[in-house]
């Protein structure tokens, strides 16, 4: 399949395992934050969001934390799988803008 | 409901020319963002349209330029490509509320030659 990105930051986990992807947004004004998953020749896929009003947010196996003091969100994701393969990127919506700005992206790599 | 659809999946052009992309939202969403995404740069963001008006815009030049339609479906031209315009062209369409979920296409895959 095509790469989204050739020089993203990549981590590997033995399947079974849990993963933490991390991102650091810019705007401490952002009020909306949302991980996506893109998988190779595809469109971003949305997995989970999570409000500034809010420093946690559960989903079906995946769980995103936000910590505004430190401007950082991460997405962990439960007993990982092959199909979790892909790139994560991180998205912040600025509300005095509307516009949404995305991280670099992680490419997750599942080791069988 | 149907996702955001995108047409056409693949293009190829040569350089000089120019070509138009289209994106159909979600039904019922009225914002439609367009973005580039290549290798090197990752997701950039063009612009974006609210109720048939450019509501936010990117740092690309004017030969990328977009409209909305009445129904919300929204299309992208580029003029005079160039080489570095080959990328992945994205589509994301949102709810009316200004900060709710976008949903993207899957992409217009244009290669310039």
């Amino acid at each position: 399949g095509e790469s989204v990105g050739l020089h993203l930051p990549t981590l590997s986990v033995q399947e079974g395992d849990n993963s933490i992807i991390n991102c650091a947004y810019s705007n401490s004004a952002s009020d909306y934050f949302i991980w996506y998953k893109q998988e190779s020749g595809k469109g971003p896929q949305f997995i989970i969001d999570i409000r500034s009003n809010m420093d946690k947010r559960q989903g079906q196996r995946v769980t995103v934390l936000l910590n505004k003091t430190v401007k950082h969100l991460s997405l962990q994701i439960a007993a990982t799988q092959p199909g979790d393969s892909a790139v994560y990127f991180c998205a912040e919506n600025d509300p005095g803008t509307y516009k949404y700005i995305f991280g670099t992206g992680t490419r997750l790599k599942v080791l069988a | 409901k149907a996702g955001v659809t995108q047409t056409p999946r693949y293009l190829i052009k040569t350089r000089g020319q120019q070509v138009t992309l289209s994106c159909s939202p979600i039904s019922g969403h009225r914002s439609v963002s367009w973005y580039q995404q290549t290798p090197g740069q990752g997701l950039q963001f063009l612009f974006e349209y609210f109720s048939e008006t450019q509501r936010n815009k990117g740092n690309f030049p004017g030969r990328f330029s977009g409209r909305q339609f009445s129904n919300s479906r929204s299309e992208m031209n580029v003029s005079t490509l160039e080489l570095g315009d080959s990328a992945l062209y994205l589509c994301a369409s949102a709810p009316p509320t200004s900060t709710d979920t976008q949903y993207f296409g899957p992409g217009t895959r244009l290669t310039v030659l």
